[in-house]
Formats: C-alpha cells, sequence, structure tokens
C-alpha cells in the first residue's frame, strides 16, 4: 500500500512570497490533515479536512494561509505571503474513516526555509 | 485546552541500557494516547497505542502503559540499539474512536541518541 506522499520535500523562499504544498493521501482515506511542525516542537494542527469538508481550520491562519481537497482527495496548502515565523516542516497525515483509533499515517514532510 | 508533556531531551544512552520517557497529559474526557516515532529523514510513524485505562501499547520492544490516575503513558524499553535513535513523540487524541476523528495533539518531542 502506497504511503501519503507530498511535495516538493524542501523549498527556500523569501518573505512576502507565495508558496504552495502537495499532498496526496492513501488511497481511500476520508480524513486529512495538515500540520505544521517547528523546529524543536511537536507538530500542530492547521487544518482537518474529512472528504471535501473542512472539519477543523481554528489553527489556520487565514490571512496567509489556504487550503483545499478538491474532490476529496489531493490537497494544497497555500502561504501567501509568507513570513519569516512560517519556517517549519508541514506535514500531511490521512486516516480511514472506519478506524476506531484514528490512527494517522503521515508523509515525509516539506520543509519550508523562509528568508 | 488538551496538552502533553514531554520530559526534557535530549536523552543520550548506551546500547542495552534502560530507556524511559516521561509523558503526561491534560484533558477532559478519556483521550486515546499515542507514541510516535520519526526516525532521521523519515516521517512520523505510529509506535504503538492505548485507548484506555490501564491498557499497555506495546511495539518494538517498546512498552507504554495508560494511567489515568497519574495522567502519564511513560515510554520504555528494557535493552536500547543504535537503531532506536530517532526523535519520539506523545500524543493524545480525544476523539479516537468517535464521529469527529479528531485532531492529534502531540508534545514537543524527545530527541534520543544511543551509542554503542
Amino acid at each position: 500500500e502506497a504511503g501519503v506522499a507530498q511535495s516538493p520535500r524542501y523549498k527556500i523562499i523569501e518573505k512576502r512570497q507565495s508558496v504552495a504544498f502537495w499532498c496526496n493521501p492513501i488511497s481511500g482515506h476520508a480524513t486529512l490533515y495538515w500540520y505544521q511542525q517547528i523546529l524543536g516542537q511537536g507538530p500542530k494542527l492547521l487544518i482537518q479536512f474529512q472528504n471535501n469538508g473542512v472539519v477543523d481550520d481554528s489553527q489556520l491562519p487565514k490571512d496567509r494561509f489556504s487550503a483545499e481537497r478538491l474532490k476529496g482527495v489531493d490537497s494544497t496548502l497555500k502561504i501567501q505571503p509568507a513570513k519569516l515565523e512560517d519556517s517549519a516542516v508541514y506535514l500531511c497525515a490521512s486516516s480511514d474513516r472506519d478506524s476506531s483509533y484514528n490512527e494517522q499515517f503521515f508523509g515525509p514532510g516539506t520543509r519550508l526555509t523562509v528568508l | 485546552g488538551d496538552s502533553v508533556t514531554q520530559m526534557e531531551g535530549p536523552v543520550t544512552l548506551s546500547e542495552e541500557a534502560f530507556l524511559t520517557i516521561n509523558c503526561t497529559y491534560t484533558a477532559t474526557g478519556y483521550p486515546s494516547l499515542f507514541w510516535y516515532v520519526q526516525y532521521p529523514g523519515e516521517g512520523l510513524q505510529l509506535l504503538l497505542k492505548a485507548t484506555k485505562a490501564d491498557d499497555k501499547g506495546s511495539n518494538k520492544g517498546f512498552e507504554a502503559t495508560y494511567r489515568k490516575e497519574t495522567t502519564s503513558f511513560h515510554l520504555e524499553k528494557g535493552s536500547v540499539q543504535v537503531s532506536d535513535s530517532a526523535v519520539y513523540f506523545c500524543a493524545l487524541n480525544k476523539d479516537a474512536g468517535g464521529t469527529s476523528y479528531g485532531k492529534l495533539t502531540f508534545g514537543q518531542g524527545t530527541i534520543l541518541t544511543v551509542h554503542p
């Protein structure tokens, strides 16, 4: 079974530029999550999708961050414009609706550096 | 709100030493508890889990017991190997098994380095 795919793996941009990350979850997984992991900290949830709909985006800085999940499969996360404090690893995860433990499977992440 | 606190790191051990990484949590209700591991250059992987009080999760020689009375989920291994060097994250999910499939709340992570 293929895992969660993310691209790009690394991205370096200057502040005020825009950037987008892509995630392809495990086939059949209805729930998709985007986490932000700042160096030295645990991951923090930015947004959670259930199929096409947003379940939780309370921690998403909506003035600069946006995310979509078209057709309930792939997802993109965008930052516009980026700030220095956005430097982090952005993790995508997915889970099976039928999993009683809500086990989340993580992708390798995209490491963003904002200069 | 919900929170997870892990022992301060990094932790450095010799091969075959005993490992304990402390984890305590604050949450209302009945969370499920997890340990995730992140090996160098790889994504987060589920190491073990426990969904109710007194449950013991185990995998790859690691164990953790869900202690509701002390709100703890300490990770232990009797004899560590060099290959166990990684970052370990304790996490909780209050909605696991329910209908809302809620978010994971993570601790800050503990870096483990095992020397030969």
